[in-house]
Formats: structure tokens, C-alpha cells, sequence
């Protein structure tokens, strides 16, 4: 059974500094999604990973995936309040069948 | 283009009653997903529906039905209602033809179950 573990699960950082999210998968897979939600909304897709080395950007965000060692990184710069949210890593074993969502990283920056 | 609708957008029912929830997928695609978001969780998948058969099942009981119509519009039905059926429930389409399977997420619907 596919499992997908992110971490930390709970980040609180301050305004103009930079972390990263860590998403651990545990079977082959080269589509990586992901995806961030505010309180009470749904999913909001940020980034598609399809292949191993892929590098994304937009704005303040920056994701890349490791097939080899099944990891993908979400790079936070110089985060905003904006920013702040739930960041949802997500995997698909199966071309489209499903997606396998890790547990989410709450996200607060604080001025 | 249409994007994704689910409706209703909210649901309270009592425990032991039935429910239907119904989802648009968003225009060209014929795929559809359904997910159980509890609070605090991360999304499960239910199950999928590609040209209105069910192709993949997550593991939720046979309570939980589903259908796909010849539009690709769906519906989940969730039989007997427990409390723990108290979720976010998110549809998604996609298109399944090609790379790369993207899901576009609906806004959910919220269910309470008490």
C-alpha cells in the first residue's frame, strides 16, 4: 500500500524567511501533485511533477521531484502572509486511477 | 470553459439516512474521482468513474455507490449514514486520455452527519 508522509506537518515562520516541505513516498511513481487549500475551501492545484529532476516555479514557491529517492521538496522564499495555508503533497501509482494525498502541512507566517 | 461544481454545498442528515451528493466535471473531461476529506486530513480517494464505469475503489465499504451519467456528470450515494461520515467530500475530473491525468478539484460539499 502506497504510503505518503510530508513533514513538518505544522510550520509557523515568520515573514521574509525561507523552509522547506518535505514529501516522502514509498512506491516508484514519477506524478507528483501539489496542491494547497484554505480553511473551509477546496484543493487548489500549484504544481505537476512528471518526471524524475523536474523542477517548478511560481512566485515564491519552488517544488522538485526525486523519483530515485521518492522525494519531493516544496521551497518556500521570502514567505508572505499570503502564503499561509495547508500544503497537500499527492502521488499517482496508478497513470490516473488515484491519487494518494500525504497528511498536509499547515502553514502559518506570521508579520 | 466550466470548471468543476458539486452541489449541494452543505448537508446536515441524521445518522442511519441516505445521502446524494452530485458533481459537473469541468468541460471535455470524462473522468471522475470522489474523495472523503475528514477535518485535519488529507483527501482519500473513494472510487473513479471513466466513461460511466467505476474503475478503482478505494477502501470505503459498499455503502458508498456511485454513478457516472453519459455527460460525465456523477453521483456518490453513501447509504446509512454514520457519524464518521461527517467529511468534505471533493469531486474531481480529469481528463484521462494522455499525460498528465491532472485532477481539477470541485469546491465540495460539506457533509454533517449527527
Amino acid at each position: 500500500e502506497l504510503k505518503v508522509e510530508q513533514n513538518p506537518l505544522f510550520l509557523s515562520m515568520q515573514e521574509g524567511k525561507n523552509y522547506t516541505i518535505y514529501c516522502n513516498y514509498s512506491t516508484t511513481s514519477d506524478r507528483l501533485y501539489w496542491y494547497r487549500q484554505d480553511p473551509g475551501k477546496s484543493l487548489e492545484s500549484l504544481f505537476v511533477l512528471l518526471s524524475n529532476g523536474a523542477v517548478k516555479q511560481e512566485g515564491r514557491l519552488m517544488a522538485s521531484l526525486d523519483t530515485k529517492a521518492r522525494l519531493s521538496t516544496l521551497h518556500i522564499t521570502a514567505a508572505v502572509h499570503d502564503l499561509s495555508a495547508t500544503y497537500f503533497c499527492a502521488v499517482d501509482e496508478t497513470s490516473g486511477s488515484r491519487l494518494t494525498f500525504g497528511e498536509g502541512t499547515q502553514l502559518t507566517v506570521n508579520p | 470553459e466550466t470548471g468543476v461544481t458539486q452541489s449541494p454545498t452543505h448537508l446536515i442528515k441524521t445518522r442511519g439516512q441516505q445521502v446524494t451528493l452530485r458533481c459537473s466535471s469541468q468541460s471535455g473531461h470524462n473522468t471522475v474521482s470522489w474523495y472523503q476529506q475528514a477535518l485535519g486530513q488529507g483527501p482519500q480517494f473513494i472510487f473513479q468513474y471513466y466513461r460511466e464505469e467505476e474503475n478503482g475503489r478505494g477502501n470505503f465499504p459498499p455503502r458508498f455507490s456511485g454513478l457516472q451519467f453519459p455527460n460525465y456528470s456523477s453521483e456518490l450515494n453513501v447509504n446509512a449514514l454514520e457519524l464518521d461520515d461527517s467529511a468534505l467530500y471533493l469531486c474531481a475530473s480529469s481528463l484521462r486520455a494522455g499525460l498528465p491525468y491532472e485532477q481539477y478539484f470541485g469546491p465540495g460539499t460539506r457533509l454533517t452527519v449527527t
